[in-house]
């Protein structure tokens, strides 16, 4: 079964925009990551935030975690359109493998 | 170094055929995984080999579908009498362990049509 959960589903902003992704789970976890999917084929990770940090940047990315409300987002500032693709969060926990969420379709616009 | 790869990039087949997906996973990573991406949707999770021990197939859909992993190295994703809705895109990603300490590095997918 699948853990996170992204939301919206798709979100379509304007080039210099900022986007921002949720992603929502149900058990503990001991770490939070995000990939990102180009037109449907490999994913390519992006940012990785253990369960006992709050913040984490890594160039334009910014992605925050709160297990007390089981949620993390992910920050996209000032997008290109390059940005378009596919967002995954994944969780983990324990020894068991990543649990990968349905993905946000991010498009943005020139 | 070399990345994750995965032949072939597409395959069409009849339905009723069998099919082999290879994965070459980067070398020195002990976890090997597949995952199955119909269009549209997330990932689902198949199967996981971790180093010698015995392969996680909870996720496999059906006894249609099988895989095999040769120690460290190369895996292969085999489905017998393919229906047309196994058509999907099917990834594989390796990892230096499991667990969600370890980023996964995926290749570029296999695209399976069934006609």
């Amino acid at each position: 079964s699948q853990q996170g959960e992204e939301d919206p589903q798709a979100l379509s902003i304007q080039e210099g925009e900022n986007a921002t992704m949720n992603c929502s789970y149900k058990t503990s976890i001991n770490n939070l990551q995000w990939y990102r999917q180009n037109s449907g084929r490999g994913l390519v990770h992006l940012i990785l935030i253990r369960s006992n940090e709050r913040e984490k940047h890594s160039g334009r990315l910014r992605v925050t975690l709160d297990t007390s409300k089981k949620s993390s987002s992910l920050l996209i500032t000032a997008s290109r359109a390059a940005d378009t693709a596919s967002y995954f969060c994944a969780t983990g926990s324990g020894n068991t493998p990543l649990v990968f969420g349905k993905g946000t379709r991010l498009s943005v616009i020139a | 170094g070399a990345g994750v790869s995965q032949s072939p990039s597409n395959k069409v087949t009849e339905k009723g055929k069998d099919v082999e997906l290879r994965c070459d996973p980067i070398s020195g990573h002990t976890a090997l995984y597949w995952y199955r991406q119909r269009l549209g949707q997330g990932l689902e999770f198949l199967i996981y080999f971790q180093g010698n021990s015995a392969p996680d197939k909870s996720g496999l859909p059906s006894d249609r579908f099988s895989a095999e992993r040769t120690g460290e190295s190369v895996s292969t994703l085999t489905i017998q009498r393919t229906q047309q809705e196994d058509s999907a895109v099917y990834l594989c990603a390796s990892s230096l362990g499991t667990g969600g300490f370890y980023e996964q590095y995926f290749g570029p997918g296999t695209r399976l049509t069934v006609t």
